[in-house]
């Protein structure tokens, strides 16, 4: 069965701390990995990656992708309390995405 | 606003009533998809639309869901018979060649 196991299920840390999260899955004719972050709403896109080895970056935000031990990071640096979120990460396969539960994170000030 | 519409964005309904939620997606992208999202859990594959077509549903879809995409523009999910287990947030996405995912703000259904 198709799966996409996340952890932590849960992180606090303090403005300024970085932060890893981790993706992990097990998905036949996987096409993609998708990042989202969701705060109440609607997930919003962060990073697509398709290939290994190649770090993707946006501001504080970067994330990276190991086809071959099928996982992948996603870091945020100097974190804020604006990044406080569900971060959901995703597995494009065929015509659909299968998302893991998710890491809540609370960046307290 | 050029991103994925939603409606309502709350609805209660008592259980065994009928139920109907609406998707506009971009105007651009041509595949739909609907995805289901319970209290501390991942969006959960419903299904998909490719224009009018669709091509793909969740074997785990009771038959009280039904969706359409008519004109392959709008789509709409209704849900027969409501029971307690139905209550979730219902979140629609749309993509088109060369787009990633974009989802809406979803509905949330609480049948009481």
């Amino acid at each position: 069965e198709d799966k996409v196991v996340q952890s932590p299920l849960s992180l606090v840390v303090h403005e300024g701390d970085t932060v890893t999260l981790n993706c992990s899955y097990e998905v036949t004719n996987f096409r993609s990995l998708l990042w989202y972050k969701q705060e109440k709403k609607a997930p919003t896109f962060l990073f697509m990656l398709t290939s290994s080895g190649i770090e993707k970056k946006s501001g504080r935000l970067s994330s990276i992708l190991d086809k071959k031990e099928l996982f992948s990071i996603l870091n945020i640096t100097a974190t804020q309390t604006g990044d406080s979120a569900v971060y959901l990460c995703a597995v494009e396969y065929g015509n659909k995405l299968v998302f893991g539960a998710g890491t809540i994170l609370r960046v307290k000030s | 606003d050029t991103g994925v519409s939603q409606d309502p964005r709350h609805k209660i309904t008592k259980r065994g009533q009928n139920v109907t939620f609406r998707c506009d997606p971009i105007s651009e992208h041509n595949r739909l998809y609907w995805y289901r999202q319970t209290l501390g859990q991942g969006p959960e594959f419903l299904t998909y639309f490719q224009n009018e077509a669709q091509l793909e549903k969740s074997r785990l879809l009771s038959d009280r869901f039904s969706a359409e995409r008519p004109k392959g523009s709008f789509s709409t999910l209704e849900i027969q018979r409501t029971e307690q287990g139905d209550s979730a947030m219902y979140l629609c996405a749309s993509s088109g060649p060369g787009w990633g995912y974009t989802f809406g703000s979803g509905t949330r259904l609480t049948v009481v």
